[in-house]
C-alpha cells in the first residue's frame, strides 16, 4: 500500500464549478500537510499549507484535514480555466522537511 | 525572486553514458532535494541533503548518486544510465525547519536511449 493515495483523474469540470481533490495516506506520523499546484512543463508550487487539522482558506482555495480520518482535501470555488493543472498533494514531519507526494491529480477547467 | 535552476530543461543520453543533472538555488537554503516524477507515480525522492557536502538516500537511489561542494549547488549523477531511467526529474530547496515550503526548478525531461 502507498503511503499517500491520490486519484489521477483526469478531472473535467466546467467553469465556475466547485472542484473537489482529495488524498488519504496510511502514516499517522505526518505532521504537516501541503497542496502544490503543477502547470504543464512546469516545475511544481506551492499552493496551501496545514499544520494539523480543521479548514484553512485562502482566496477561492480551502484546505481541510482530517487526521482521524487520514483524509485531505483542497476545495476551489468558481473554479477558472487558469486553474487547470496538475494538484499534487504532500505531506511530511519532522525537520528534514522530506515530503511524500501523491501521484497528481490532472484538473481540466473547461471554459 | 528566488529561483531553483537545472541546467538542462531536455537531455538525450545512450545506455551506458555518465550523467550528470545540475542544479543551482539562490536562496541560501540548507536543503536539497532531487526527485524523478513518472506518470501514475508522483514524484518520488531519489537523494537529498541538508547541509554541504551530507546526504541522504530518499525512497530511490539505486542507480544515483549525488554531490554538493557548495551550498548552492546540488548534482545529481547517474553513474551508467539505463532506459528505465527515463523520466522527469525535478530538483527542490527549502529552509531547514519543519514544513517549509520547497522550492522546484523546471525540472529536466531525461531520455535514455
Amino acid at each position: 500500500q502507498k503511503e499517500v493515495e491520490q486519484d489521477p483523474g483526469p478531472l473535467s469540470v466546467p467553469e465556475g464549478a466547485i472542484v473537489s481533490l482529495n488524498c488519504t495516506y496510511s502514516n499517522s506520523a505526518f505532521q504537516y500537510f501541503m497542496w502544490y499546484r503543477q502547470y504543464s512543463r512546469k516545475g511544481p508550487e506551492l499552493l496551501m499549507y496545514t499544520y494539523s487539522s480543521g479548514n484553512k482558506e485562502d482566496g477561492r482555495f480551502t484546505a481541510q484535514v482530517d487526521k482521524s480520518s487520514k483524509y485531505i482535501s483542497l476545495f476551489i470555488r468558481d473554479s477558472q480555466p487558469s486553474d487547470s493543472a496538475t494538484y499534487l498533494c504532500a505531506m511530511g514531519r519532522g525537520a528534514t522537511n522530506k515530503l511524500i507526494f501523491g501521484t497528481g491529480t490532472l484538473l481540466a477547467v473547461q471554459p | 525572486d528566488v529561483k531553483v535552476t537545472q541546467s538542462s530543461r531536455y537531455l538525450v543520453k545512450r545506455t551506458g553514458e555518465k550523467v550528470f543533472l545540475e542544479c543551482v538555488q539562490d536562496m541560501d537554503h540548507e536543503n536539497m532535494f532531487w526527485y524523478r516524477q513518472d506518470p501514475g507515480l508522483g514524484l518520488r525522492l531519489i537523494y537529498f541533503s541538508y547541509d554541504v557536502k551530507m546526504k541522504e538516500k530518499g525512497d530511490i537511489p539505486e542507480g544515483y548518486s549525488v554531490s554538493r561542494e557548495k551550498k548552492e549547488r546540488f548534482s545529481l549523477i547517474l553513474e551508467s544510465a539505463s532506459t528505465n531511467q527515463t523520466s522527469m526529474y525535478l530538483c527542490a530547496s527549502s529552509l531547514t525547519g519543519a514544513g517549509t515550503e520547497a522550492f522546484f526548478g523546471q525540472g529536466t525531461r531525461l531520455t535514455v536511449v
